[in-house]
C-alpha cells in the first residue's frame, strides 16, 4: 500500500516565478492538506481540500492556491514567488469521517523549494 | 486559540538513557495532541496521538506520552534511547474542534541527539 507521495522532491525557482507541487494521497484517503515548513520551524497549515473544494485555510496569502482532482490527488500552486517562500512543502492525507471530522493525517516526504 | 510550546530546541542524551521531550499546550477545548518524528530530509511520521481516551498513550518505537490536564502538558518519553532515535520531534495540537484531527498547529520542534 503506497503512502502519500509528492513530486518533485526538489525544485529551484527564481523570484516572481510560479510553481506547482503535486501530491497523491494514501490509498483510501479523500482529504489532502498542505503545510509549509520553513527551515528550523514546525510546519504551518496552508489549506485543506475535500471533494475538490478548499475546506479550510490557514493564514497564507492568495498567492497560494490549490486544486484537488476527482482521484483525490492535489496540487499546490504558488504565484509571484518570494525568497521567503523557500521551504519544505508537506502534503498530508486523511479521511473525512462522520460529521466532517478529519481523521489522522499521514504526511508525505515533502518537496523542498528554493527560491533564488 | 490553540498553541503548542516545546521546551528545548535541542536535547542530547547518551545511548540507553531516558529520553524526555517536553510539550505544553494551550487550548480552550479538550485538545487532540500528537507527536511526530522527522528524520533528516524526510517527511513527518506519526509517533502517537492523544484523542481523549487513556491519558497514557503508547506509540511506535517504544515511545509514550502522558496527557496531564492540570499541567497542560503532553511530554514524550522513552526509557532507553537508541542511536536510531536521533531525529527532530514535533508536538502538535489540532486547531479543529469536536475531535477533528486536521489543521494541526505544530511546535518549533526539538532535535534529539544520541551519543554512543
Amino acid at each position: 500500500d503506497a503512502g502519500v507521495t509528492q513530486s518533485p522532491t526538489h525544485l529551484i525557482k527564481t523570484r516572481g516565478q510560479q510553481v506547482t507541487l503535486r501530491c497523491s494521497p494514501k490509498s483510501g484517503h479523500d482529504t489532502v492538506s498542505w503545510y509549509q515548513q520553513a527551515l528550523g520551524q514546525g510546519p504551518q497549515f496552508i489549506f485543506q481540500y475535500y471533494e475538490e473544494e478548499e475546506r479550510q485555510r490557514g493564514n497564507f496569502p492568495d498567492r497560494f492556491s490549490g486544486h484537488q482532482f476527482p482521484n483525490y490527488s492535489s496540487e499546490l500552486n504558488v504565484n509571484a514567488l518570494l525568497l521567503g517562500d523557500s521551504a519544505l512543502y508537506l502534503c498530508a492525507s486523511s479521511s473525512l469521517g462522520a460529521g466532517g471530522i478529519t481523521e489522522t493525517q499521514y504526511f508525505g516526504p515533502g518537496t523542498r523549494l528554493l527560491v533564488l | 486559540a490553540q498553541s503548542v510550546t516545546q521546551l528545548g530546541s535541542h536535547v542530547s542524551v547518551s545511548e540507553g538513557a531516558l529520553v524526555l521531550l517536553r510539550c505544553n499546550y494551550s487550548s480552550s477545548v479538550p485538545p487532540y495532541l500528537f507527536w511526530y518524528v522527522q528524520y533528516p530530509n524526510q517527511g513527518l511520521q506519526l509517533l502517537l496521538k492523544y484523542t481523549s481516551a487513556a491519558t497514557l498513550v503508547k506509540g511506535i518505537n517504544g515511545f509514550e506520552a502522558e496527557f496531564k490536564k492540570s499541567e497542560t502538558s503532553f511530554h514524550l518519553t522513552k526509557p532507553s534511547a537508541h542511536m536510531s532515535d536521533a531525529a527532530e520531534y514535533f508536538c502538535a495540537v489540532s486547531a479543529d474542534y469536536g475531535g477533528s484531527q486536521g489543521n494541526l498547529i505544530f511546535g518549533k520542534g526539538t532535535k534529539l541527539s544520541v551519543k554512543p
